[in-house]
């Protein structure tokens, strides 16, 4: 069965700084892997993907992700976060063919201080 | 603009009362979703669609209903069966390929009177 980990359930990082939110997953073929941000109250929004390929993926608002197939990981990373990237982060795996779900972390909320 | 909408986003239920989420994309997609999110939790998959007049449990859904009719709607009802209804409601859609994302509505957040 697919899942995802994502062990941080917390993340505070003073503004400007760099950024790594670490994803862990579980799944029997090659992943399709994504990242989601959530606004409070809000609906998720799709940073980036990778289906295969580079390992390196590159999304919006200067998010990147790295692909590790021997260590089963999708680590978000920034360079330089803003006080507007502060909200809720979701690591999601699949869907795969035979589930036709996608499964989703917990969740890591980053808080960026001034 | 193509979305998903969701209504309405606040709703509240009095006890023993049926109520019904609305979830309509205008998308083209094949695939539509149901997840409740609680405070500080991630998302449950409550129930999903991938094809018109077809859809399957996922991993809460006692307590819900759905249905499909038709390929832009997928309305879900909380019955009173479902003891703690008090929640963020998520509907999602995307196309049939499994590598494609998902598509976020903003939600509709239910509440107990």
């Amino acid at each position: 069965a697919q899942s995802v980990t994502q062990p941080d359930i917390h993340i505070t990082v003073s503004e400007g700084a760099s950024l790594e939110l670490r994803c862990n997953y579980s799944y029997g073929a090659t992943p399709y892997l994504f990242w989601y941000v959530q606004s409070p109250g809000q609906g998720l929004q799709l940073l980036l993907k990778y289906f295969s390929g580079d390992t390196l993926v590159q999304g919006i608002k200067g998010f990147e992700a790295e692909f590790k197939r021997s260590q089963s990981s999708f680590n978000l990373r920034k360079p330089s976060v803003h006080w507007s990237d502060a909200a809720e982060c979701f690591c999601a795996v699949g869907p795969s063919r035979n589930a036709g779900k996608s499964t989703f972390g917990d969740g890591t909320t980053l808080t960026v201080k001034p | 603009d193509g979305g998903i909408t969701q209504s309405p986003k606040y709703l509240f239920r009095k006890e023993g009362q049926n109520v019904t989420l609305s979830c309509e994309q205008n998308l083209n997609h094949d695939a539509m979703y149901w997840y409740r999110q609680d405070p500080g939790q991630g998302l449950r998959l409550i129930y999903y669609s991938q094809i018109v007049n077809d859809f399957q449990k996922g991993d809460i859904a006692e307590g819900y209903s759905v249905s499909r009719e038709k390929k832009e709607s997928f309305p879900l009802t909380v019955t009173s069966a479902q003891k703690n209804p008090t929640a963020f409601y998520l509907c999602a859609s995307s196309m049939a390929d499994s590598n494609q994302p998902q598509h976020f509505g903003d939600g509709t957040r239910l509440s107990i009177l």
